[in-house]
């Protein structure tokens, strides 16, 4: 059963477009939600992160919007540039530390 | 080194065949994860240790997954009798805290094909 349930699969903008990838959860009991970006060949690395007692968050170009009641959150990616091409995943923090990432979803920004 | 190291980067097993992956996390860092990925799927938990103590491994997908970190520092995931299901990338993260945030260092992963 997936933990963390994310879309969409594929996404395609244009340069300066704003991609959006949603992800929503069931457990109640998750209490930390980070956004991993990871380029091929590459392992994931951290990009954005937040706490479910916080709407919003911003860091430069990259938002996370989180709707605690329906257990919804989102990464918004500002002016999105080619370089921004890679694949994204939310991933939920369970107790003990372990983490529950969704599926991942792949970007391509075209020049 | 400056972030964390996974050998070898890959490694092609006869069904059958034990195969060991190994980990270098980042110096000081006490939390290390084993994560498996399969071809367009995110991360799956594998297996967690504090220093040398595995706290969880309730991912190991069956007995012949194996993973240790004997003295706190180097791990390894053993594989006994790999199955063509086996394959995937085996992603190994390491973080500072004991607490983890979430900023989860990942190695560039070792990807396993089993023939």
């Amino acid at each position: 059963q997936q933990q963390v349930k994310q879309s969409p699969q594929s996404l395609i903008v244009q340069k300066g477009g704003i991609p959006i990838i949603n992800c929503a959860y069931e457990n109640t009991a998750f209490d930390y939600f980070p956004w991993y970006q990871q380029f091929p060949g590459k392992g994931p690395a951290l990009l954005i992160a937040i706490r479910p007692d916080v709407s919003e968050k911003k860091e430069g170009r990259f938002t996370i919007s989180f709707n605690k009641s329906a257990k919804q959150f989102s990464l918004h990616i500002m002016d999105s540039q080619p370089g921004d091409s890679a694949t994204y995943f939310c991933a939920a923090r369970a107790t003990g530390n372990q983490f529950y990432f969704g599926t991942g979803t792949s970007l391509t920004v075209i020049p | 080194g400056a972030g964390v190291s996974q050998s070898p980067r890959y490694k092609v097993a006869k069904r059958g065949q034990d195969v060991a992956l190994r980990c270098d996390p980042i110096s000081g860092h006490v939390s290390l994860f084993w994560y498996q990925q399969a071809l367009g799927q995110g991360p799956e938990f594998l297996t967690y240790f504090q220093n040398e103590a595995q706290l969880d491994k309730s991912g190991l997908p069956s007995d012949r997954f194996f993973a240790e970190r004997p003295e706190g520092s180097v791990s390894t995931l053993k594989i006994q009798r790999t199955q063509q299901e086996d394959s995937a990338v085996y992603l190994c993260a390491s973080s500072l805290q004991v607490v983890n945030t979430g900023e989860l260092f990942f190695g560039e992963g070792s990807r396993l094909t089993v023939l």
